[in-house]
């Protein structure tokens, strides 16, 4: 399994919903990514998992709360989004916390804030 | 000066061109470094990686120059299905991979 699995692939939330967005990934990859991206922008990094452990959050609102239960799985916890949280929301996972190696990326939850 | 940049492009190739992009790192101790594809509404997806001078694969040649700071992605013969974004991604600590803005490309029939 070379996979990086997200769901939903899109979600429509209001203002004062809570949801969650979920990633899991069986590559035995021990650091977790989730960024965020903008139409016609590069991605932006949001939080980093290694070893399960918080060890970046790149000075996100605290609106947007991450959760790693295991070392499969990276959870996105939602609360009273704006619009403009409106966006691509990716998951990636690397072997380990060194230099070597790129990222798999999941496939998105493309979601709308209303 | 900004960790990445990137030709926005676009480049408008022929098919069966040969076209080249640059990109610029600040970051000097950058060690290894990346090309991603990224198709429209879709995920990034590895290209190529390059851990040390350069790379190969197939027709596509990525080349690194620390002493100038640059990585270049050279795509020989272009198909219709190289029309993508490339985004240069150095990976800068042990956590983080800084992404280019990006350049668009569009091989046209």
């Amino acid at each position: 399994d070379t996979e990086v699995t997200q769901t939903p692939k899109h979600l429509v939330m209001g203002m004062t919903n809570k949801k969650s967005l979920k990633c899991e990934q069986h590559m035995g990859h021990r650091a977790m990514y989730w960024y965020k991206q903008k139409a016609k922008k590069p991605p932006e990094l949001m939080f980093v998992y290694s070893y399960e452990k918080l060890s970046i959050n790149e000075s996100v609102p605290s609106r947007f709360s991450p959760e790693c239960p295991n070392s499969s799985l990276l959870n996105l916890h939602l609360h009273a989004l704006q619009p403009e949280d409106s966006a691509l929301y990716l998951c990636a996972s690397s072997q380990d916390s060194g230099e070597v190696g790129g990222y798999t990326f999941g496939s998105g939850t493309r979601l709308t804030v209303v | 000066r900004k960790e990445v940049e990137q030709d926005p492009g676009p480049f408008n190739v022929p098919e069966g061109a040969t076209v080249a992009f640059n990109c610029t790192y600040s970051n000097s101790a950058s060690q290894s470094f990346f090309w991603y594809r990224q198709d429209c509404r879709k995920e990034p997806k590895l290209l190529m990686s390059v851990y040390s001078s350069g790379n190969e694969d197939g027709r596509f040649t990525a080349q690194l120059n620390r002493a100038s700071q640059y990585i270049s992605l050279l795509i020989r013969d272009s198909k219709l299905s190289d029309s993508a974004t490339y985004l240069c991604v150095p990976r800068s600590g042990a956590n983080n991979l800084f992404f280019g803005t990006g350049t668009r490309l569009t091989v046209i029939p």
